[in-house]
């Protein structure tokens, strides 16, 4: 099973909305990482929130970790049409330092 | 102009034939990686390689094999061994296993 699965797994909102996506994982982690994901282009790095940390920020980003419940949430505030794409969590596993992906959230911002 | 390079973007293979991707990097990180993504999925580690002359299998190995002679590159090679090979590859690179990794923009590799 998925180390790190994205909810919801799509999630459409209006221009200007905020939009929140959450990564819930099963196992102790060194820290959470979140990716943006235009179609068809590689990943870029957003947001690095290491395990002793529980809020991060970053312009319009706002990441939390709550290692209690073994989750983490992704909003983005004020979301604009250059928002769409999909969003994925990754982690990187305590107990062997790899890095695992979730399956992502497709944001579609609506004009 | 700092970063990490794959070429070709589009790439048709016949089945049965071995093809090379490429993927550079000066951005003189020691880790690299390669993933498959499929349509509506997530990413599959396939190989990975944290210095020089060293490599390690990931997830899904299996029909696929890399080389690390230099820093900078790391390519993969898809045999015909790998029965479903049509995906989107892409090439990433880290200072350092633990931390955030840099893509590249993508090999589409269709079989015909």
């Amino acid at each position: 099973s998925q180390q790190g699965e994205e909810d919801p797994q799509a999630l459409s909102i209006q221009e200007g909305e905020n939009a929140t996506m959450n990564c819930s994982y099963k196992t102790s982690i060194n820290n959470l990482q979140w990716y943006r994901q235009n179609s068809g282009r590689g990943l870029v790095h957003l947001i690095l929130i290491r395990s002793n940390e529980r809020e991060k920020h970053s312009g319009r980003l706002r990441v939390t970790l709550d290692t209690s419940k073994k989750s983490s949430s992704l909003l983005i505030t004020a979301s604009r049409a250059a928002d769409t794409a999909s969003y994925f969590c990754a982690t990187v596993v305590n107990r062997d330092d790899k890095i695992i992906f979730g399956k992502g959230t497709r944001l579609h911002i609506l004009p | 102009d700092g970063g990490i390079t794959q070429s070709p973007k589009y790439l048709f293979r016949k089945e049965g034939q071995n093809v090379t991707l490429s993927c550079e990097q000066n951005l003189n990180h020691d880790a690299m990686y390669w993933y498959r993504q499929d349509p509506g999925q997530g990413l599959r580690l396939i190989y990975y390689s944290q210095i020089v002359n060293d490599f390690q299998k990931g997830d899904i190995a299996e029909g696929y094999s890399v080389s690390r002679e230099k820093k900078e590159s790391f390519p993969l090679t898809v045999t015909s061994a790998q029965k479903n090979p049509t995906a989107f590859y892409l090439c990433a690179s880290s200072i350092k296993e633990t931390l955030f990794q840099f893509f590249g923009p993508g090999t589409r590799l269709t079989v015909l």
